[in-house]
């Protein structure tokens, strides 16, 4: 299995392109999430999705758009770049907990460093 | 809304000294999970911890789960270089996300 795959690994972008960060999994996973984590900070949760066809909001989704035709793919869309997007992205995800109060381990792709100048 | 804060936010150590992280939530946890990112890589999972006053044991780390959940501990024994990276916690949201705290990260000294 390769696991979380996320491309570019690298990007730089001008202000006002748009440009969509691919994330795909192999691990026939339900849930999905895409985060961002400014320099020295956590991570911030952009959507997540439950399964196909399903998507929601996070912490911080002002800016992006997602989409999960497939349980394989959730695409994250960034609209008319800002500076204010300069980040790291993270795509996670997990199956379902096997139980109510057991919660999987999220699995990480690499990450994309975007720059927006 | 739910916020989990972890301190201290950097910790520098000499090599053999021990460490400790801690993470406190503002609302009781069902369970709590650990993550380690080293410099320039992605969070990889540590642990979960479940039961009230659970003590897990990973070698050199020590993961111990509040009476209360609602608060959580991470200590590593005689650190060594390999240790050095940024130590999250993050507890889960009924909707199926997880609230990840700031993370502390360690410098090891040799």
């Amino acid at each position: 299995n390769a696991g979380v795959t996320q491309t570019p690994k690298f990007r730089i972008l001008k202000i006002g392109q748009s440009m969509t960060l691919q994330c795909t999994q192999d691990m026939n996973h339900n849930y999905m999430y895409w985060y961002r984590q400014d320099p020295g900070m956590g991570l911030k949760l952009i959507y997540y999705s439950v399964g196909a066809g399903i998507t929601d909001k996070g912490e911080v989704p002002n800016g992006y758009n997602v989409s999960r035709s497939t349980t394989e793919d959730f695409p994250l869309r960034l609209e008319l770049a800002a500076p204010s997007q300069t980040s790291v992205y993270f795509c996670a995800s997990r199956t379902s907990g096997r139980a109510a109060h057991y919660y999987n381990e999220q699995f990480f792709g690499p990450g994309t460093r975007l720059t927006v100048l | 809304g739910q916020q989990v804060m972890q301190i201290p936010q950097y910790q520098h150590v000499q090599e053999g000294e021990d460490f400790t992280t801690y993470c406190n939530s503002s609302t009781t946890l069902s369970n709590i999970q650990w993550y380690k990112q080293r410099p320039g890589g992605h969070p990889v999972f540590l642990i979960q911890l479940v039961k009230s006053g659970e003590v897990k044991k990973q070698k050199r780390l020590t993961f111990q789960f509040g009476e209360a959940k609602k608060n959580s501990s991470l200590h590593i024994t005689a650190t060594q270089t390999t240790d050095v990276g940024t130590y999250f916690c993050a507890g889960p949201r009924n909707t199926g996300k997880l609230i990840f705290g700031q993370g502390t990260t360690l410098q090891v000294k040799p």
